[in-house]
């Protein structure tokens, strides 16, 4: 079965900061794992995706993850904040077996504080 | 801008009405989703819809009805909905290439939001 955590549901950096938002999954098979961003009243926004290759992996927004396959984490990070960067983030995993399902993690809302 | 509309934007309904949320998307993909999010929690898928057939119902109750009247159009039909059934109804689509389609992203409308009275 496969599961996504975040474990904080609330992040709050400085304008100039660098932040990081955490992610840890559990998948049966290969994981393929997704970022999106939710802004207030709006739906989901994707900002990058890790299907194989490369354990750093840049998106959009100039925020980039990094895959950790021996600790089993995606976190999202990006040098340095914005305060439009403030809204919900989203950590999503789906098994690589060919399933449509996508699984949310809870959700984490980071605000950037001018 | 979003490249997935969904109509209305909001939606106040009875629980006896009848109503229709629709979904459109131009950019060719043929795997089409309905979720439903309550406030501050992730998205609960309900249906998929691969190639215009439904290949994933999880366990939604009958008051809610998808259709996929085409390759572009998705319609979710609401009857006797109960209160706890307010919330943002998303839908999203994705490319479908044999085999991949796991790795392609879902790109997501803006959502209907709906309450019940």
């Amino acid at each position: 079965a496969q599961s996504v955590a975040q474990p904080e549901d609330q992040v709050n950096v400085a304008e100039g900061n660098p932040l990081t938002v955490k992610c840890t999954y559990s998948v049966s098979g290969n994981p393929y794992l997704f970022w999106y961003v939710q802004y207030p009243n709006r739906g989901l926004q994707f900002l990058l995706k890790y299907i194989t290759g490369d354990n750093l992996v840049k998106g959009s927004y100039g925020f980039e993850a990094e895959f950790n396959k021996s600790q089993t984490s995606f976190h999202l990070k990006k040098p340095s904040a914005l305060v439009s960067d403030s809204a919900l983030y989203f950590c999503a995993v789906r098994d690589g077996a060919g399933a449509n399902n996508l699984f949310f993690g809870t959700g984490t809302r980071l605000t950037v504080i001018p | 801008d979003t490249e997935v509309t969904q109509t209305p934007k909001h939606l106040v309904m009875g629980m006896t009405n009848k109503k229709s949320l629709k979904c459109e998307q131009h950019m060719g993909h043929r795997a089409m989703y309905w979720y439903k999010q309550k406030a501050k929690k992730p998205p609960e898928l309900m249906f998929v819809y691969s190639y215009e057939k439904l290949s994933i119902n999880e366990s939604v109750p009958s008051r809610f009805s998808p259709e996929c009247p085409n390759s572009s159009l998705l319609n979710l039909h609401l009857h006797a909905l109960q209160p706890e059934d307010s919330a943002l109804y998303l839908c999203a689509s994705s490319q479908v290439h044999r085999g991949t389609e796991s790795n392609q992203p879902q790109h997501f409308g803006d959502g209907t939001r709906l309450s019940i009275l």
